[in-house]
């Protein structure tokens, strides 16, 4: 089945440790792609979005994915995490021009 | 302020009670989304909207039920068909920027006993 998939379930680390997370999408053709984050008892936000051009995107606080079309991924990462990064983060694909079809998520906590 | 509104924030129901959980967005956005989102499977899409009086089921629909009769409110109905409707429901809306521009409400906590 077609479907977006985030390996990385719950992630730990450790204050100025590097950060990837893991997404995978199945569906073929065009894609647009995003990553959501979820900070406790706060509202969804957009982190970053992938339309098209260059495949390494820049978003917001320091993130940055990188879209590889012959893997299917869109991973997440940041060199640097803070505690302030402690949340749940969310890949997404678009499907069908108008769904966008998220991920089961990621829970980062990250250490002092 | 624009922006999206949900109440309540945390609702209680009776099992077989069916409970409509509301969805205001003052933003002008066309399209409304509704997600259900539960610990380890993420958002699922439940429906949508694109325009006023016109709706289409997403990938759980069953139990549920909405209806757009004015562009600003996109409320959801969980019904007592839906076999477990304890879960965090996310509305969201889609402004005429495309994708750019979604905006997600703050959420309804629905506990069912």
């Amino acid at each position: 089945a077609q479907s977006v998939s985030q390996h990385n379930h719950h992630v730990i680390l450790s204050e100025a440790a590097s950060l990837e997370l893991g997404c995978n999408y199945s569906y073929g053709g065009t894609v647009n792609l995003f990553w959501y984050v979820q900070y406790p008892g706060q509202h969804l936000q957009l982190l970053l979005k992938y339309f098209s051009g260059d495949p390494l995107v820049k978003g917001i606080k320091g993130f940055e994915a990188e879209f590889i079309k012959s893997k299917f991924s869109f991973n997440l990462r940041k060199p640097s995490v803070q505690w302030s990064d402690t949340a749940e983060y969310f890949c997404a694909v678009i499907k069908d021009t108008d769904k966008l079809i998220f991920g089961t998520g990621t829970r980062l906590q990250v250490f002092p | 302020d624009g922006g999206i509104t949900q109440s309540p924030k945390y609702l209680f129901r009776k099992e077989g009670q069916n409970v409509t959980l509301s969805c205001e967005q003052n933003l002008n956005h066309d399209a409304m989304y509704w997600y259900r989102q539960d610990p380890g499977q993420g958002l699922r899409l439940i429906y949508y909207s694109q325009i006023v009086n016109d709706f289409q089921k997403g990938d759980i629909a069953e139990g549920y039920s909405v209806s757009r009769e004015k562009k600003e409110s996109f409320p959801l109905t969980v019904t007592s068909a839906q076999k477990n409707p304890t879960a965090f429901y996310l509305c969201a809306s889609l402004g005429a920027g495309g994708w750019d521009e979604q905006f997600f409400g703050p959420g309804t906590r629905l506990t069912v006993l």
